[in-house]
């Protein structure tokens, strides 16, 4: 079992419409999770982070955390064709490797005008 | 500030031959990070650094994968010999602090051809 794991998409969703990406990881060590977005041919940049439970919102963005169900989800809102990339999940090793970030294996998300 | 910068860009190699990629991370981050992106497995940690010691290693594939840190502003990423499978883009990522907002701040990163 991968550590991060992402629903493979890819995700197509209209112009104004709510993409909604999903994470679920396995070491329940873990503790802050990271959302990022890689263009094509681009390296990935940091779009969220969020280490509690419940809801964090920035702009459109919102990311959700439930330790619990080992689940993470990033909503965005009002979609736009901008936003079409690829989208990493990655939540940092506990314990002894508490600096070692894990990413899934991205979602694509392709938003149509 | 400059981010983490990388070099080459790009680089297409010979099976065999030595290659070298270069990171400067960004100064006052005490963490650096190499990782390895392919389509099929997506991105791999390599190893990363703290403080210029190495941490952890055990993403490093094989032997013919070397990492060194010589000081806070510079690190490489050595293969020799290099193979066709070795192919991929490698980043290099560099971070203040784990585990809060600052997250990691990625290079442009080293697209490797080897043929």
């Amino acid at each position: 079992q991968k550590e991060v794991e992402q629903n493979s998409g890819p995700l197509s969703v209209p112009e104004g419409a709510i993409a909604s990406l999903n994470c679920t990881y396995s070491d329940r060590g873990s503790q802050s999770f990271f959302w990022y977005r890689q263009y094509s041919g681009k390296s990935p940049e940091l779009i969220m982070f969020i280490y509690s439970n419940g809801d964090k919102e920035d702009g459109r963005f919102t990311a959700q955390l439930n330790k619990a169900s080992q689940y993470v989800s990033l909503l965005i809102r009002d979609s736009q064709p901008s936003d079409s990339a690829t989208y990493l999940c990655a939540g940092n090793a506990g314990g002894t490797s508490y600096g070692k970030l894990t990413f899934g294996q991205g979602t694509i998300l392709t938003v149509h005008p | 500030d400059a981010g983490v910068i990388q070099s080459p860009r790009h680089e297409v190699t010979e099976m065999g031959q030595e290659v070298t990629l270069r990171c400067k991370p960004i100064s006052g981050h005490d963490y650096l990070f190499w990782y390895r992106q392919t389509m099929m497995r997506g991105l791999e940690l390599l190893i990363y650094f703290n403080n210029n010691v190495p941490i952890d290693d055990s993403g490093m594939p094989e032997d013919r994968f070397s990492a060194k840190m010589p000081n806070a502003s510079f690190s490489t990423l050595k293969i020799q010999p290099s193979e066709p499978r070795d192919s991929a883009v490698y980043f290099c990522a560099s971070s203040k602090r784990t585990g809060t907002a600052n997250g990691y701040t990625f290079g442009s990163g080293t697209r490797l051809t080897v043929v």
